[in-house]
């Protein structure tokens, strides 16, 4: 059974950082693009970034809105993924999910986690 | 970067009438568009992958339609357990973006 399991939300001050964790199990993650997605309190979906596998030599792709504070990393030896959030505002405040990106060539997202929650307030 | 319109933002409708939603992309994406399903506290789940493939275990009364820069959710006849919130995204180019979603509610 595939499962995403995400961890290290918690209250955290404007200007300060997180990591967040993505425990995989349950599949060959690294075989997989993975990504993460967010959703602030009452708002829509957000996609925030994507890190492809090995065979793409991990290469990434991020949203314009955390470009620059936001980094996302994998260990494979781990079946990890990680968000590593810097430089946070107020306006990061959400759930963050990470979800797996389908390799059967639709490029959809085919499993989340349950999210985390994050909030950036002082 | 594309932008994905989706209409309506809400709708109400009863157990058993059908239900279309709309996605408008601001620019060509071939059939590069999923659906999703929210519920409350949950996490979205994958409806309808590549425009038009039901994902697996999903119920056939959900289908998806489209291609190009128009697209189409339709749930053929509500029941309960759809009252919920549905979201489509490209994955055309980057940066991926989803649509506004849209929350059906009980009439």
């Amino acid at each position: 059974e595939v499962q995403l399991v995400e961890s290290g939300g918690g209250l955290v001050q404007p200007g300060g950082s997180l990591r967040l964790s993505c425990a995989a199990s349950g599949f060959t993650f690294s075989d997989h693009y993975m990504d993460w997605v967010r959703q602030a309190p009452g708002k829509g979906l957000e996609w925030i970034g994507r890190t492809r596998n090995k065979a793409r030599s991990y290469t990434t792709e991020y949203a314009a809105s955390v470009k620059g504070r936001f980094t996302i990393s994998r260990d494979d030896s781990k079946n990890s993924l990680y968000l590593q959030m810097n430089s946070l505002k107020t306006e990061d405040t959400a759930v963050y999910y990470c979800a797996r990106v389908d390799h059967s060539g639709c490029f959809s997202l085919d499993y989340w986690g349950q999210g985390t929650l994050v909030t950036v307030s002082s | 970067d594309i932008q994905m319109t989706q209409s309506p933002s809400s709708l109400s409708a009863s157990v058993g009438d059908r239900v279309t939603i709309t996605c408008r992309a601001s620019q060509g994406i071939r059939n590069d568009l999923d659906w999703y399903q929210q519920k409350p506290g949950k996490a979205p789940k994958r409806l309808i992958y590549a425009a038009s493939s039901l994902q697996s275990g999903v119920p056939s009364r959900f289908s998806g339609s489209g291609s190009g820069t128009e697209f189409t959710l339709t749930i053929s006849s509500l029941q309960p357990e759809d009252f919920a919130t549905y979201y489509c995204r490209q994955h055309n180019s980057y940066p991926l973006t989803f649509g506004g979603g849209t929350k059906v509610e009980i009439k």
